[in-house]
């Protein structure tokens, strides 16, 4: 069991629509999450990090950790066509700042016109 | 957010050649993380480098292979030995942001004929 799980998708939602993408994890010891979109032959762009269990919403996203199912979600409101990318979960121990990130292989999302 | 850069952006080697990639970050920051994104993979965390102290290497990477060089508190450099075909992947720097996330470069595209 790898310890990251991402469904790579293609996932693919009309415009204005929520998109939902969600990473599971068998690390308990995971405290600090992070979503990043990746567009093609480009480096991976933070969207947004959350500390243990919540929510947090920052514009059209949203992101969501259930440690206790240790499942994490981001949620895209009002999907544009620009947001067709790769998005990236990822995770550590002990913060972006001290740790080396787990990954999960991305989800690659698509945003219909 | 911390402002990365990487040089080369691409390159392609013959197999047996070394090449190092550099990356510049904006600003002073203790740790500087290294990955690895292979085509369809997840990124793979190389190794931790922390100024004034050899490079931390992850299980499957070794020191030979991916030497590391971290001169100062805004630079390193990864150094990709003897490569093979298998070596062909995206490598980038990172490093971590103001509270626990974690800022990524553009990438070093390499390919290895």
């Amino acid at each position: 069991q790898k310890e990251v799980e991402q469904d790579p998708g293609p996932l693919s939602v009309p415009e204005g629509a929520i998109v939902s993408l969600n990473c599971t994890y068998s690390n308990s010891a995971f405290q600090y999450f992070m979503w990043y979109r990746q567009y093609s032959r480009k480096g991976p762009e933070l969207l947004m990090y959350t500390y243990s269990s919540g929510n947090k919403e920052d514009g059209r996203f949203t992101a969501q950790v259930d440690k206790s199912s240790k499942y994490i979600s981001l949620f895209i409101r009002d999907s544009q066509p620009s947001d067709s990318a790769t998005y990236l979960c990822a995770m550590s121990v002990s913060g972006g700042g001290a740790d080396g990130l787990t990954f999960g292989k991305g989800t690659h999302l698509i945003i219909q016109p | 957010s911390a402002v990365i850069s990487q040089k080369p952006s691409r390159d392609i080697c013959q197999r047996g050649t070394s090449l190092t990639i550099q990356c510049q970050v904006d600003s002073q920051v203790t740790m500087m993380f290294w990955y690895r994104q292979q085509p369809g993979q997840s990124l793979t965390l190389i190794a931790t480098a922390n100024q004034g102290s050899e490079a931390t290497y992850e299980s499957g990477f070794v020191i030979d292979k991916f030497p590391i060089s971290r001169p100062n508190l805004t630079f390193s450099t990864l150094t990709v030995s003897n490569m093979s075909p298998e070596d062909s992947s995206i490598y980038l720097c990172s490093v971590g942001g103001v509270l626990y996330e974690q800022y990524f470069g553009p990438g070093t595209r390499l390919t290895v004929t």
